[in-house]
């Protein structure tokens, strides 16, 4: 197993110009989640999603967009990129219990470091 | 809403020797669980050891253990003989019980291990 694979691992973006950063796993996992971390901080939750064709809003949302059409991939799309977006940006994924209810560990992918000019 | 302090920015501790790192977390929930990940940096979230808040017994996982107090909503991390691959950014990390699996995270504490 791979587990959780991003790309690009480095990208600059000019404020205004789009990006896809895309976020593969291979573990089967339901749910898969998109974060942010700033300097000196820790992560925020920017997307989530517990299965194919159903995401939701999490704690950073504004200016990304995601989708989820199979369970392996969950790509966060970046639209008019801002300097506020410089970033490392985590995909995590994570597998519910077989009863439904809490999910176990979250694994994560190795980030992306994207800086806005 | 729930959230996480951890109010060491950075701690020092020399190889071989044991270290404490503390958070405190704010809830008012009674099913949740807690987590300590590491950050080397190569920047991956590496999990360390988790909680659940029903269990009283202090999880342990080889050289880290954690001191897990409820009701004053505190989760240490404590490092036993610490090695130079321990040096890292530590997060500690609260999420409900629920279905819907959002950890929130602290802002970290940078361990730098002496040789």
């Amino acid at each position: 197993n791979a587990g959780v694979t991003q790309t690009p691992k480095f990208r600059i973006l000019k404020i205004g110009q789009s990006m896809t950063l895309q976020c593969t796993q291979d573990m089967n996992h339901n749910y898969m989640y998109w974060y942010r971390q700033d300097p000196g901080m820790g992560l925020k939750l920017i997307y989530y999603s517990v299965g194919a064709g159903i995401t939701d809003k999490g704690e950073v949302p504004n200016g990304y967009n995601v989708s989820r059409s199979t369970t392996e991939d969950f790509p966060l799309r970046l639209e008019l990129a801002a300097p506020s977006q410089t970033s490392v940006y985590f995909c995590a994924s994570s597998y519910p219990y077989p009863d439904g209810k809490s999910t176990d560990t979250q694994y994560f992918g190795p980030g992306t470091r994207l800086t806005v000019l | 809403a729930q959230t996480v302090t951890q109010s060491q920015p950075e701690m020092s501790v020399q190889e071989a020797e044991t270290v404490t790192l503390s958070c405190t977390y704010d809830t008012s929930e009674s099913d949740y669980y807690l987590f300590w990940y590491k950050q080397p940096p190569s920047r991956q979230m590496i999990l360390v050891i988790r909680q659940e808040a029903y269990k009283q017994q202090n999880a342990t996982e080889n050289r880290f253990s954690v001191n897990f107090q409820k009701a004053a909503k505190s989760f240490s991390l404590k490092i036993s003989d610490s090695q130079l691959g321990d040096a890292a950014m530590y997060f500690c990390a609260y999420r409900n019980g629920g279905a819907t699996n959002k950890l929130i995270f602290g802002t970290g504490t940078l361990l730098a291990v002496q040789p």
